[in-house]
């Protein structure tokens, strides 16, 4: 079953706009990751916030954890269309479920040229 | 470093059938753990190995198995396939599991007809 939910489960931008993607989770977490994946591969890790911290960033990523909302968004600026993919969140530790990743439903980001 | 590699890529097998799928982790990563990957139920924890040992489980049936070799290799075995087995599954490595960042491969996309 899946931990979090993610909002939206579909977005569609054009090039040069911001994406903002939204995830919740139910449970304790010691961290949170976002994964990206293209169509039917791999997944790809861009970033991992530890529950401590508030913000973080990556090259064009911004990821923001709030913990006593259970919830976390990552944004990506000034987007390209090789950005286009799904985008995973994942909660990981915890008490119970140690290494393991719960993964939410995902969102499709589309990037029109 | 060479990325985490999985072999077959695809593969097509008949129901009651049995599979074996390969994981190479990368290298130095002790952690393998498994993802099943369905439209459906989306990504889901199949099991963790670390260390040749299996740290971590979720919530499939016992047709699916693991293990890991001493080179931190990993192979899972499903038995007596089923068509809802049809599914992408992933491999990912990290250095310790949990709190760390996982390293997917590219997966081995298995149809069961």
């Amino acid at each position: 079953s899946q931990q979090g939910e993610e909002d939206p489960q579909a977005l569609s931008i054009q090039e040069g706009e911001n994406a903002t993607m939204n995830c919740s989770y139910k449970t304790s977490i010691n961290n949170l990751q976002w994964y990206r994946q293209n169509s039917g591969r791999g997944l790809v890790h861009l970033i991992l916030i530890r529950s401590n911290e508030r913000e973080k960033h990556s090259g064009r990523l911004r990821v923001t954890l709030d913990t006593s909302k259970k919830s976390s968004s990552l944004l990506i600026t000034a987007s390209r269309a090789a950005d286009t993919a799904s985008y995973f969140c994942a909660t990981g530790g915890g008490e119970t479920s140690g290494s393991r990743l719960t993964f939410g439903e995902g969102t499709q980001l589309t990037v029109n040229p | 470093k060479a990325g985490v590699t999985q072999t077959p890529r695809y593969l097509i097998k008949t129901r009651g059938q049995q599979v074996t799928l390969s994981c190479s982790p990368i290298s130095g990563h002790r952690s393998v753990s498994w993802y099943q990957q369905t439209p459906g139920q989306g990504l889901q924890f199949l099991f963790e190995y670390f260390s040749e040992t299996q740290r971590n489980k979720g919530n499939f049936p016992g047709r699916f198995s693991g293990r890991q070799f001493s080179n931190s290799r990993s192979e899972m075995n499903v038995s007596t396939l089923e068509l809802g087995d049809s599914a992408l599954y992933l491999c990912a490595s990290s250095f310790e599991g949990q709190g760390y960042e996982q390293y997917f491969g590219p997966g081995t996309r298995l149809t069961v007809t």
